[in-house]
């Protein structure tokens, strides 16, 4: 099985970093993905890391440790629009194309 | 627009009553997925399919059935609705490529009295 950890809420002020943690237990390892949920609206992808090592999109960064189970998210000059909750999913093993999606973290970015 | 659609967008069903949520997918995407997301929690597989003519169970499979007469839909049937699937239900689709990138429908608001 699957066990995915990530804080459930978090409180950032705008044009500030933020950095939002994902700990996973699982039997075997075949990728890790960040979606972006906002209230109301579908989840929409924001990266994928299945090698160690920092992958950088825009203003969004991801980082990825396979043997401490780990990875974050990286959210720099933050913006009002990133008020959101931002999904781990860890890609299972089975090739099967399932994902296993943690309970996100609902991140608030205040003036 | 390329993507995913699903009707209805919200629903109010008596318990007990037949319901079908449906889903349909333009970019030929090989496999399709059900996920239904309580409040203040994560996303949780329902039901999948690799490929047309093929379905699997997820983790709370319970109360729901999917078929896959096609590629491009994927109905997800509540043959006898009960108060505790009231949820908000997203359909996904993916490419099967090299990642499994997953690409969500708009979602549907059920709500079961």
């Amino acid at each position: 099985g699957q066990n995915i950890d990530q804080p459930t809420e978090m409180t950032a002020t705008e044009g500030a970093i933020v950095q939002i943690n994902c700990t996973y237990q699982t039997s075997g390892f075949n990728g890790l993905f960040w979606y972006q949920q906002h209230a109301g609206e579908a989840p929409t992808f924001l990266s994928y890391n299945v090698l160690d090592g920092l992958e950088e999109k825009g203003r969004f960064s991801s980082f990825l440790s396979r043997s401490k189970g780990y990875s974050y998210l990286l959210l720099k000059e933050l913006q009002m629009k990133d008020s959101a909750s931002y999904l781990c999913a860890v890609r299972d093993v089975d090739n099967a194309g399932k994902s296993t999606f943690g309970d996100g973290t609902t991140l608030t970015v205040k003036p | 627009i390329a993507g995913i659609t699903q009707a209805p967008t919200s629903q109010i069903l008596a318990a007990g009553r037949r319901m079908t949520l449906r889903c349909t997918q333009d970019m030929r995407h090989n496999a399709m997925y059900w996920y239904r997301q309580d409040l203040g929690l994560g996303l949780r597989l329902i039901h999948y399919s690799n490929t047309a003519g093929t379905t699997g169970k997820g983790e709370v499979p319970d109360g729901y059935s999917v078929s896959r007469a096609n590629t491009d839909d994927f109905p997800l049937t509540l043959a006898s609705a009960v108060p505790s699937q009231t949820s908000v239900y997203f359909c996904a689709s993916s490419d099967r490529g090299d990642t499994d990138t997953q690409y969500f429908g708009p979602g549907t608001r059920l709500t079961v009295l």
